[in-house]
């Protein structure tokens, strides 16, 4: 496609199911991200892959959350035992490489996760 | 920590004014700093990059200058419209270059007929 693809747009769980959120970036875009976004706040970074390795995952908050690229192209998010404030819209992004020159994100339209 | 600090409250201008927004920060030098615009119920889409070393970047309408010494960006647009009404977002680069950014909460500025 021609831009960065997510799914589910929205999803609604209950506390302490498990879900998996997917990304499809941009054809030949090595560099993937995923962030999340609060209402009111900023995008804040969670984790970064550069092919199908996640080069620094630094910003997962806890180990409910894992990502995985297999193929070095789609990326799927997933959380464990879903907590309420787990609550955000999880955005997903892709660039060209890495390095200065890394420029500019492309991100998708998110996904947006209530957790009741 | 790293703090970014955007305006909080909306910005309102008129049609065809200039809106400066701004973007402080503490406790990082970053290598480059990003702006985006987002629009309610949609991700974020980049509209500049300027680097340490750059002073000031312009394309069509916008303008950022970056002061390294007082650690600020400022974001023009010029020949404001009703279109550019929207959530600006200014973004640091926290790593080696691979766009671990640190965002602000953003600016919503909402530009008036």
């Amino acid at each position: 496609g021609a831009g960065v693809s997510q799914t589910p747009s929205n999803k609604v769980t209950e506390k302490g199911k498990y879900v998996e959120l997917r990304c499809d970036p941009i054809s030949g875009h090595t560099a993937l991200y995923w962030y999340r976004q609060s209402l009111g706040q900023g995008p804040e970074f969670l984790i970064y892959f550069q092919g199908t390795g996640a080069a620094d995952d630094s910003g997962l908050p806890n180990d409910r959350f894992f990502a995985v690229r297999p193929e070095g192209s789609v990326s799927t998010l997933k959380i464990q035992r879903t907590e309420r404030g787990d609550s955000a819209v999880y955005l997903c992004a892709s660039s060209t490489g890495q390095g200065i020159d890394a420029g500019e994100l492309f991100f998708g339209e998110g996904s947006r996760l209530t957790v009741l | 920590s790293q703090k970014i600090e955007q305006n909080s409250e909306a910005l309102n201008i008129q049609e065809g004014k200039t809106a400066t927004l701004t973007c402080n920060y503490t406790n990082y030098s970053p290598a480059y700093l990003q702006w985006y615009r987002q629009d309610p119920g949609r991700g974020p889409v980049f509209l500049l990059l300027i680097r340490e070393n750059e002073k000031e970047k312009r394309k069509e309408r916008l303008k950022v200058t970056f002061d390294t010494t007082l650690k600020q960006s400022l974001f023009h647009i010029t020949a404001s419209q009703p279109a550019d009404s929207a959530t600006y977002l200014c973004a640091l680069e926290r790593s080696g270059g691979y766009n671990k950014l640190i965002f602000g909460a953003g600016t919503r500025l909402a530009v008036h007929p």
